[in-house]
């Protein structure tokens, strides 16, 4: 199994700012994916985080509004940027298991903008 | 498309068995997961399918039928502590390993 911690664990940030949320693993993993989960509903995958290369996002997510970096095979960071109200969420990173049988999540990062 | 289906809330009492479906249409196959998520928490992994039929985990079972892109979450002796969301999972891709999830659904256990 994997274990990743992910910090800051919660926050409440002013409009317009940024954060950055890292998540750090205890093993080397190709890929790490960063999921938003909005109140109340499921987890929506954001992006992959590629070791050496660009982060690919999904549909609805963009680079500037999320640039998300990879320095390594055990840590990534994931910015919400210029933030508004509507990023509200917890937004989760996740890695998988070495026998692709199992998706291991960080603990959440709880996030509030006012 | 990505779809993935899941009834939004469920109810039962405890002692009981609950069986919680979900259908998809993916673009490609690599398997299908099973997650509970309490209030406030991260998902914990529950289960996973790649091949049809059932697999048995204790008081929890997941069965798989990729014909029918089907498939469900079975909770046997149902506790209060059971109370939770559960996710519904497919990994889409061989090549990322991206999992893509259902809309969950809220069990609620009433003594």
């Amino acid at each position: 199994s994997a274990v990743i911690s992910q910090k800051p664990s919660r926050d409440i940030c002013q409009r317009g700012t940024s954060l950055t949320i890292q998540c750090q693993v205890d093993s080397q993993v190709t890929m790490m994916f960063w999921y938003r989960q909005q109140p109340g509903q499921s987890l929506t995958l954001i992006a992959t985080a590629n070791q050496g290369s660009e982060a690919t996002y999904e549909s609805g997510f963009v680079i500037d509004k999320f640039p998300i970096s990879r320095p390594n095979l055990t840590f990534s960071t994931l910015t919400v940027s210029n933030m508004s109200p509507e990023d509200s969420s917890i937004y989760l990173c996740s890695v998988v298991g070495s026998a692709n049988t199992e998706a291991f999540f960080g603990q959440g990062t709880r996030l509030t903008v006012v | 498309g990505q779809n993935i289906d899941q009834p939004t809330e469920m109810t039962a009492t405890e002692g009981a068995i609950v069986q919680i479906n979900c259908t998809y249409q993916t673009s490609g196959f690599n398997g299908l997961f099973w997650y509970q998520q309490h209030a406030g928490e991260a998902p914990t992994f529950l289960s996973y399918n790649v091949l049809d039929g059932l697999e048995e985990k204790g008081r929890f079972s997941s069965f798989l039928s990729r014909s029918k892109g089907y498939s469900y979450l079975l909770l046997k002796e149902l506790q209060m502590k059971d109370s939770a969301s559960y996710l519904c999972a497919v990994a889409g891709s061989y090549n990322t390993d991206k999992l893509i999830f259902g809309t969950g659904t809220r069990l609620q256990v009433f003594p």
